[in-house]
């Protein structure tokens, strides 16, 4: 157990609709990573937040987008979705406030969506 | 344009054997190197992370190597068992980035009893 939690586990919706993704860091973790995972683009880099501040953006569609909020917990926003945004979405947290030089990522279960 | 390549895609050896993996990185300036390993349906789980001022790194039977010039890791897993069967990336974060990481297409070592 790497200590990130995810919900949901599982998402199905259909294309058009706006979905959000929860994630809950480690405890004392500042940064939090989004990544989504898909067979044909391997694990790609969406966005980091360290502390509540927006710290670096990938490949993130304009129709995505993430805050993270004062007890450190994020949420990843994807709207009109299409059948393409179907992936697997990892967030990862690291850099605890007692090392902030620490950073090895610590991976959550993930939320596999599925758009139909 | 930007690649982390990763050897093969899988990769079969029999237990008891050193199993060795290849990253290879093009037209990337790393801080530093990250190996994880992923199994089927679960997050990425982090094994060890080497910096680009360092030559090789160990973790009880796994050994991490770093070439900024060869532009290359190797990652190995000595005395491997059945247990190490699953996917191997890599990922690289940059000099002049936030930590945040760029996988490569990942390895699936398959190790044979």
């Amino acid at each position: 157990d790497s200590g990130v939690t995810q919900t949901p586990k599982h998402l199905i919706t259909a294309t058009g609709q706006r979905v959000t993704l929860r994630c809950s860091p480690r405890s004392g973790d500042l940064s939090v990573y989004w990544y989504q995972q898909s067979l044909d683009q391997g694990l790609q880099f969406l966005i980091q937040y360290y502390n509540g501040e927006e710290r670096a953006k990938g490949n993130i569609l304009e129709r995505f987008s993430a805050q993270q909020f004062p007890d450190l917990h994020s949420e990843l926003n994807l709207s009109s979705l299409e059948l393409g945004d179907s992936a697997l979405y990892f967030c990862a947290s690291s850099v605890p406030i007692k090392d902030r030089h620490s950073y090895e990522q610590y991976f959550g279960p993930g939320t596999r969506l599925t758009v139909t | 344009s930007q690649k982390i390549e990763q050897n093969s895609e899988a990769l079969n050896i029999q237990e008891g054997k050193t199993a060795t993996l290849t990253c290879n990185y093009t037209n990337y300036s790393p801080a530093y190197l990250q190996w994880y390993r992923q199994d089927p349906g679960r997050g990425p789980v982090f094994l060890l992370l080497i910096r680009e001022n360092e030559k090789e790194k160990r973790k009880e039977r796994l050994k991490v190597t770093f070439d900024t010039t060869l532009k290359q890791s190797l990652f190995h897993i000595t005395a491997s068992q059945p247990a190490d069967s699953a996917t191997y990336l890599c990922a690289l974060a940059l000099i002049t980035g936030a930590n945040n990481l760029f996988f490569g297409t990942g390895t699936r070592l398959t190790v044979i009893p």
